[in-house]
């Protein structure tokens, strides 16, 4: 079983339009996250919720909606997709909201704006 | 704020050789460090990690320890395999920080060649 699992794994799309990737985890994590990798491999955290309440929100353009309809669960919400988006967008998840453990990552989704 | 460096890439060895990759990290307080593989087209893994100054985390025959005195969390292995190619990301978390903050260094590409 997939510990945690992000869809779609790939994305083309066009500027302008709206895309969400979805993300579960079943390892009983409570606290989740949403990172962006550019081409250079460079991780940077975007979002981070803890038993569905937002406590990590970057500066993130406004354009990127975070949603968590419950714990297992964190779904990324883009508008306006803009050619700068494209990136490799990474799902994580761990148990506590403190450093306690360690992330696990999904597989990624990788987005690409054309 | 804190930050993590680690060298620059990509890092190109012979089957059987000695790896370093050097990481070195600026934190307030004590922080907890961590090693990542991302293999090819995969999310991230936790390959090792130390939570107190001069713990030494291991793991598949890779070693690395939390130096306090020097600020450094170096990743080691004695001899380096083809499978071993991937990238490498050095990480913190500053266990006061509730929403498990993790800061990653840059990553460093590794390629071993037969």
């Amino acid at each position: 079983d997939t510990a945690v699992s992000q869809t779609p794994k790939y994305l083309v799309t066009q500027m302008g339009n709206d895309k969400s990737i979805k993300c579960e985890q079943n390892l009983g994590h409570d606290t989740m996250y949403w990172y962006k990798q550019d081409s250079k491999k460079f991780l940077k955290i975007m979002f981070s919720y803890n038993n569905k309440e937002l406590i990590i929100n970057e500066t993130v353009p406004n354009r990127f909606s975070p949603k968590s309809p419950d714990k297992a669960h964190l779904n990324l919400h883009i508008n306006s997709l803009e050619l700068g988006d494209s990136a490799v967008y990474f799902c994580a998840s761990s148990h506590g909201g403190r450093a306690t453990g360690e992330l696990f990552f999904g597989e990624g989704s990788r987005l690409t704006v054309l | 704020g804190n930050s993590v460096t680690q060298m620059e890439g990509p890092v190109t060895l012979s089957e059987e050789a000695f790896l370093t990759i050097n990481c070195t990290y600026t934190a307030t307080g004590y922080p907890s460090l961590f090693w990542y593989v991302q293999y090819p087209g995969e999310g991230l893994q936790l390959l090792l990690k130390a939570t107190k100054a001069d713990d030494k985390g291991s793991n598949k025959g890779f070693e690395a320890t939390y130096r306090k005195e020097t600020t450094s969390f170096h990743l080691e292995k004695g001899s380096v395999q083809v499978s071993d190619s991937a990238v490498y990301f050095c990480a913190l978390s500053d266990p006061r920080n509730y929403g498990q903050n993790f800061v990653f260094g840059p990553g460093t590409r590794l390629s071993v060649l037969p």
